[in-house]
């Protein structure tokens, strides 16, 4: 059973626009999660995080919102440049067992000039 | 060079065959995992150390082995590899982060064909 979930493969946003991706979770003992970026034939690189406490981190052009009512985060990249089109991956954890993420199946982003 | 270095980048192997994947890093973490990715999968938690003589299985860790050699070295091993290994592998670090986001450095991964 699929604890994080990124239900788009894909998105395609214009140069200069916002774009907007999404990830699910199913367990409530989750407090941290995390954005991960991977560009082809390299290693996922930290993106941002954010505690279950909070509802909100921002970071430059990059934002996490969590509800933890709805277990939905999402991540805004405004304005999106060509440069930011990889994959994304979320992840999240809880508690002791902090070192153990759980990755989503990733969404690529694709931003057109 | 890297913060994390993953050797080989590219193998294509046979069934049956021992294969090892190496990693070492500079990073100076005491923390380093193996992952796995499948198309259209997450990355998946293969074998996990927090140092040299701690090492536990992580999710998906039948038919592969690790060892922790140093600090800096931790490699992966399948000892007879079969077609469903074929996957991109990566290495990670980091440092214990209790409370916090514990956030992996990865290095460039290994892509695993196996035939």
């Amino acid at each position: 059973d699929q604890q994080v979930k990124q239900n788009s493969p894909s998105l395609s946003v214009q140069e200069g626009r916002i774009s907007i991706l999404n990830c699910d979770y199913t367990n409530s003992m989750f407090d941290y999660f995390l954005w991960y970026k991977k560009y082809p034939a390299e290693g996922p690189t930290f993106l941002i995080s954010i505690s279950s406490i909070k509802d909100k981190n921002e970071d430059g052009r990059f934002t996490v919102f969590l509800n933890k009512s709805a277990k939905h985060l999402s991540l805004h990249i405004v304005p999106s440049q060509p440069g930011d089109s990889a994959v994304y991956f979320c992840a999240a954890s809880y508690g002791g067992s902090n070192y153990k993420l759980t990755f989503g199946k990733g969404t690529l982003l694709t931003v057109n000039p | 060079d890297a913060d994390v270095t993953q050797t080989p980048r590219n193998r294509i192997t046979k069934t049956g065959k021992r294969i090892m994947l190496e990693c070492s890093q500079t990073k100076g973490h005491d923390r380093m995992y193996w992952y796995r990715q499948d198309p259209g999968l997450g990355l998946r938690l293969i074998y996990y150390s927090f140092d040299v003589k701690d090492i536990n299985k992580g999710e998906i860790s039948d038919g592969y082995s690790v060892s922790r050699q140093a600090q800096a070295k931790f490699s992966l091993s399948l000892e007879s590899a079969i077609p469903n290994q074929t996957a991109l592998y990566f290495c990670a670090t980091s440092e214990p982060s209790q409370p916090g986001a514990n956030v992996l450095t990865f290095g460039a991964g290994s892509r695993l064909t196996v035939l």
